[in-house]
């Protein structure tokens, strides 16, 4: 079975700019996270799709970060314009669905970025 | 405001020894918390979870414990080897919700 994928695993860009982040859940997990950790500091709730809908958006920082999953399949995290304090890794986690108890966080390797 | 707490951002332990990882939780309607184990560059994998129901979990090495009147939990690895370096993530959940809270981290060097 696959894991969890994310592309890119680091980009560098400069502020002002535009960075696409990709995620491809486990097949069949219909919950799919985003967490960002900035570095020392811990992972932090961004949003949370139970497949194509989001269910909780509450910890994405402001209208910079848009995330889609069309399809309920990928997600895209796009953060227009970047800005330094965005920098951090971007992880995506997918999960089957229910009860957290019954249903763990997978997570992908994260993307790390930089915005100089 | 942080509601997953990891006070000792790195831990030293010799091979064989125990290690000792403590997370301390402020929301009093937790009741479902799991240990993550995080190599550099990679993302957190699962290790272990407990429910407010329990106060230990045991897998291998590893035991989880639970203290709800203190909300404190702790991970216990015994014997500790070379490859449990890493950084362990507290994390912190609803029974029936899908929000996971997590902590800062512990980096833990076992040291051969």
């Amino acid at each position: 079975e696959a894991g969890v994928t994310q592309f890119p695993s680091h980009s560098v860009i400069e502020k002002g700019q535009t960075v696409t982040l990709r995620c491809d859940p486990i097949s069949g997990h219909d919950n799919l996270y985003w967490y960002r950790r900035v570095m020392g500091k811990e992972i932090k709730f961004l949003l949370h799709f139970v497949k194509e809908s989001k269910q909780d958006e509450s910890g994405m920082p402001n209208n910079r970060f848009l995330a889609e999953r069309t399809g309920g399949t990928y997600s895209t995290l796009k953060v227009q314009p970047a800005e330094l304090e965005d920098s951090g890794v971007y992880f995506c986690a997918s999960s089957l669905g229910g009860d957290a108890s019954n249903s763990p966080l997978h997570f992908g390797n994260g993307t790390r970025l930089t915005v100089t | 405001d942080q509601q997953v707490k990891q006070n000792s951002p790195s831990l030293s332990v010799q091979e064989g020894r125990i290690s000792i990882l403590n997370c301390d939780y402020t929301n009093s309607m937790f009741d479902y918390f799991l240990w993550y184990k995080k190599y550099p560059a990679e993302g957190p994998t699962f290790l272990i979870s407990i429910s407010s129901i329990k106060d230990k979990n045991e897998d291998g090495r590893f035991t989880v414990f639970l203290n709800k009147s203190a909300k404190h939990l702790s991970l216990h690895i015994v014997p500790s080897q070379p490859g449990d370096s890493a950084v362990y993530f507290c994390a912190a959940s609803v029974w029936t919700g899908n929000q996971f809270y997590f902590g800062t981290g512990t980096s833990l060097t076992v040291i051969p």
